[in-house]
């Protein structure tokens, strides 16, 4: 079955900068690849998804990016801001038809003010 | 919002009662989904349905079972619960004919503390 990594566990930055959360992913057939921000006492949202036909996707100061070859996906927040703050999942699902998400275990985000 | 609601939002209870969690959606999505979530180990699949009265086991099924009796309700039972399965619960849902067939949407999640 599917396998997802996630790195790192914890992420802390200063407001203002970047932040990326990377994931592998272990079955070259999947093809959709979703991320998701919870916030305390919340269940996790969809924040922006990627299918395995695009290389790059962009919401305003998030985008996520996708290497089929190498198998790995990231996520990446620009001029974060302290409500950015949130554990991030990312997923990877599709393969042979699979419509059940593999999780990765999730990226504690804390932006300082 | 995709319409998910979960009750109750908080329960306790003792080791040994029955316990029945309840999702309800209302946008007619095709699958439902029940995960515990924990400490350390993210978001962990327990049964999810894919239609009417068509339900199968997740990863961490022992000592849960689930009934879907009509499109929009899933219910999620714990026959005797033990304190190791307290956790937040959180149902999601996927499949809404003509949208984005993967995208999958949760619920706000029911805290269960079984003392």
């Amino acid at each position: 079955g599917e396998n997802v990594e996630q790195h790192p566990s914890t992420l802390s930055v200063q407001e203002g900068d970047s932040a990326v959360i990377k994931c592998t992913y272990s079955d070259s057939a999947s093809n959709y690849f979703p991320w998701y921000k919870q916030e305390l006492g919340k269940g996790p949202q969809l924040i922006i998804d990627i299918r395995s036909n695009v290389g790059e996707k962009k919401d305003q100061r998030i985008a996520v990016t996708l290497n089929k070859t190498a198998k790995h996906f990231s996520l990446h927040i620009t001029e974060t801001q302290p409500e950015d703050s949130a554990v991030y999942f990312c997923a990877a699902l599709g393969s042979g038809g699979s419509y059940i998400p593999t999780f990765g275990r999730g990226t504690s985000l804390i932006v300082h003010p | 919002d995709a319409g998910i609601t979960q009750s109750p939002r908080h329960k306790v209870t003792e080791t040994g009662t029955p316990v029945t969690l309840r999702c309800h959606q209302t946008e007619n999505h095709r699958y439902m989904y029940w995960y515990r979530q924990d400490p350390g180990h993210g978001l962990r699949l327990i049964h999810y349905s894919y239609g009417v009265k068509d339900t199968d086991k997740g990863e961490v099924s022992d000592g849960y079972s689930v009934s879907r009796s009509k499109t929009e309700d899933f219910l999620l039972t714990l026959e005797s619960a033990t304190s190791s399965q307290t956790s937040v619960y959180f149902c999601a849902i996927s499949g809404l004919a003509g949208g984005g067939y993967n995208e999958q949407f949760f619920g706000p999640g029911t805290r269960l503390t079984v003392l």
